[in-house]
């Protein structure tokens, strides 16, 4: 399977605990995307990565979210004393490089997050 | 601000019939990109097409057109003679224009869920 994979698929956890997610891109790919997906909306950007660089940060993204790229290849998404609001589905996308804006940005399956 | 509307939040047809998409966008960017996913139930997004603001030529694939006005500032999706398999959640994005587009991120709608019964 050549395409974006990330795991685990589902979550749950308490509120207040740490959770950690990780993000497979296609291989090539320079570029890597987080979003966050609640019921009923699109996907809302939350980080970007270009190769280990962490270049944006949504304001969605509060100070209880980190995002690593360490080597330029995989990604986590770790939430930090996790709160029920945080609840929803995660999503990575990797693209090639080149200018971003027309780069097609593929999708993993998503991490599905319940905070109980 | 970049916005994404898609006022259809659910669709319903028969088996066969043609069902058209509607997406409004919004940008204050010359050049931008806009694109199509589709989300069936296994919650993967899948890439359907993607269209630059300067190519206005409608496009075919398959039982799939897409229609891109910039007058209206709309990029419909079609589907032709649908099929079961062809329920599922469709997005319609703009490319974010920040930086001249070089960040890449996308503004998604909200989504329309197409349910297509046999």
């Amino acid at each position: 399977d050549t395409g974006v994979s990330q795991n685990p698929r589902h979550k749950i956890t308490k509120r207040g605990q740490n959770v950690t997610f990780r993000c497979d891109p296609i291989s090539e790919h320079n570029r890597l995307y987080w979003y966050r997906q609640t019921l009923g909306q699109g996907p809302e950007f939350l980080t970007y990565f270009q190769n280990e660089a962490q270049l944006e940060k949504s304001r969605l993204l509060s100070d209880r979210f980190s995002a690593e790229r360490p080597k330029g290849s995989f990604s986590t998404l770790e939430i930090q004393r996790t709160e029920q609001g945080d609840s929803a589905m995660y999503l990575c996308a990797s693209s090639s490089g080149g200018q971003g804006g027309k780069n097609i940005q593929y999708f993993g399956a998503g991490t599905r997050l319940s905070v109980l | 601000a970049q916005k994404v509307t898609q006022a259809q939040t659910e669709i319903s047809v028969v088996e066969k019939e043609d069902v058209t998409l509607d997406c409004v966008y919004e940008t204050r960017d010359t050049t931008y990109y806009l694109f199509w996913y589709k989300q069936p139930p296994s919650g993967e997004l899948v890439f359907l097409i993607r269209r630059n603001s300067f190519d206005e030529q409608n496009e075919i694939s398959g039982r799939y057109s897409w229609n891109f006005q910039k007058s209206t500032s709309s990029f419909n999706f079609t589907i032709t003679a649908s099929q079961v398999v062809d329920s599922a959640v469709y997005f319609c994005a703009l490319s974010d224009p920040r930086g001249g587009g070089s960040q890449g991120n996308l503004i998604f709608g909200k989504g329309t869920k197409l349910s297509v019964k046999p």
